[in-house]
Parts: structure tokens; C-alpha cells; sequence
């Protein structure tokens, strides 16, 4: 079964707007990270955040953590037509290199 | 620039035929992934090594499918027989696991994109 689901399913904006993407997992993890996809390629890692952190920055990317509402979010700011791509959560387990990965939120911005 | 590298990019077959696919994880990474894409089921993982070691294939129809590591540097997946419901797009990933840390990044190849006639 899913553990991430991200939401919404998609989101149009125009450049320089905000993005924010949520995902909601169903038990403990161990860590958190968001992924990128662009059409046809591979998933690329974006940033990882530990279950003992509320918040981290990366460039323009902002992830928080609420692990009591087993939710997080991914803010990325002053978005870029070169941001358009599916984004994933995947979460992991302590002691497990796995992750489930949730079905992503596809993300369109128009110049 | 260490990246994983996956072969074939594409891959068309008729049903019946046997598929192989191969990846070469980034040097040093000592676990090695495999993930079935779709629309309808995301991505799916369908086997991990760990130095070389199949650790979980309950992702993996065992009748038809195989996952080896000949050896470090090299990760085959076969498909025997392929059927149409095989058609997708297979991913590799590597990562470095440390005992005791905190998570683990995973770094994908370019996917081999799969259609079965």
C-alpha cells in the first residue's frame, strides 16, 4: 500500500508564483525526501529531512515536518517554466533502506 | 560525474520473448533497487541488494521475474516470458546504507521504458 500521498494531484501556476505540494504517510518513519521527475527521466533526490526536524531549506525548496500530523509540505519559491515536473514524497523506515514513494503531484508552470 | 547508468533506454518485444535489463550502480553504493513505474501504480519496488546480497523480491512476480547481481558493478532484471501487463517503465536506483544513519538517498538511472506487444 501507498505511505505517501501527495496532494493535489496537480498544480498549474504561473512563474514567479509559490508552489507548495503536500504529502500525508500513515506510520512512524525515520526520514522523509522528496524526489523530482521530469517527463522521461529518471527521479531525481531534492532534499531529506530527519523525523527529529521540523524544517529545512534547500535553495528555494523549504520542506517542513509535522510528524504528529504525519504530514509535510515542499514550498518552492519564485517557481521557473524549468520547475514544471512530477515531485514525490518517499518515506523510510529506521534501519531500512527502502522508501514507498507516493504517486506525486504533477506541477506545471507557465512562463 | 557518478551517475547509474541503465540499458536499454527503450526496449519493444512481443509477448513470449524474454527481456533483460541492466544497470551499473554508482561505484561505492552498496545497495542496488529496482522500480516498476505505471500510471495506475506508481512507482513500484520490486527488489534490493545489498552488497551484492538479494535482501526483498516480494515486489517481483516470481514466476517470470529474476533480479541478479553478477557482480559490483552490474544488476540485471529478466522478464521470462514477458507479457503485455509487463509494459512500464524500470528504474535502478543505488545508495549507500550506513548502519546506524539516518536515511539514505537514492540515485536513479534514466529508466529502461518497456512495451510488450
Amino acid at each position: 500500500s501507498q505511505q505517501g500521498e501527495e496532494d493535489p494531484q496537480a498544480l498549474s501556476i504561473q512563474e514567479g508564483e509559490n508552489a507548495t505540494m503536500n504529502c500525508s504517510y500513515k506510520t512512524s518513519i525515520n526520514n522523509l525526501q522528496w524526489y523530482r521527475q521530469n517527463s522521461g527521466r529518471g527521479l531525481v533526490h531534492l532534499i531529506l529531512i530527519r523525523s527529529n526536524e521540523r524544517e529545512k531549506h534547500s535553495g528555494r525548496l523549504r520542506v517542513t515536518l509535522d510528524t504528529s500530523k504525519k504530514s509535510s509540505s515542499l514550498l518552492i519559491t519564485a517557481s521557473r517554466a524549468a520547475d514544471t515536473a512530477s515531485y514525490f514524497c518517499a518515506t523510510g523506515k529506521s534501519g531500512y533502506s527502502t522508501l514507498t514513494f507516493g504517486k506525486g503531484t504533477m506541477l506545471l508552470v507557465s512562463p | 560525474d557518478a551517475r547509474v547508468t541503465q540499458t536499454p533506454r527503450h526496449k519493444v518485444t512481443e509477448m513470449g520473448q524474454e527481456v533483460t535489463m541492466r544497470c551499473q550502480p554508482i561505484l561505492g553504493h552498496n545497495t542496488v533497487f529496482w522500480y516498476r513505474q505505471t500510471m495506475m501504480q506508481g512507482l513500484e519496488l520490486l527488489a534490493y541488494f545489498r552488497n551484492r546480497a538479494p535482501l526483498d523480491d516480494s515486489g517481483m512476480p516470481k514466476d517470470r521475474f529474476s533480479a541478479e547481481m553478477p557482480d559490483a558493478t552490474l544488476a540485471t532484471l529478466k522478464i521470462q516470458p514477458s507479457e503485455p501487463r509487463d509494459s512500464a517503465v524500470y528504474f535502478c536506483a543505488s545508495g549507500l546504507f550506513i548502519q546506524g544513519g539516518r536515511g539514505e538517498t537514492q540515485y536513479f538511472g534514466p529508466g529502461t521504458r518497456l512495451l510488450v506487444l
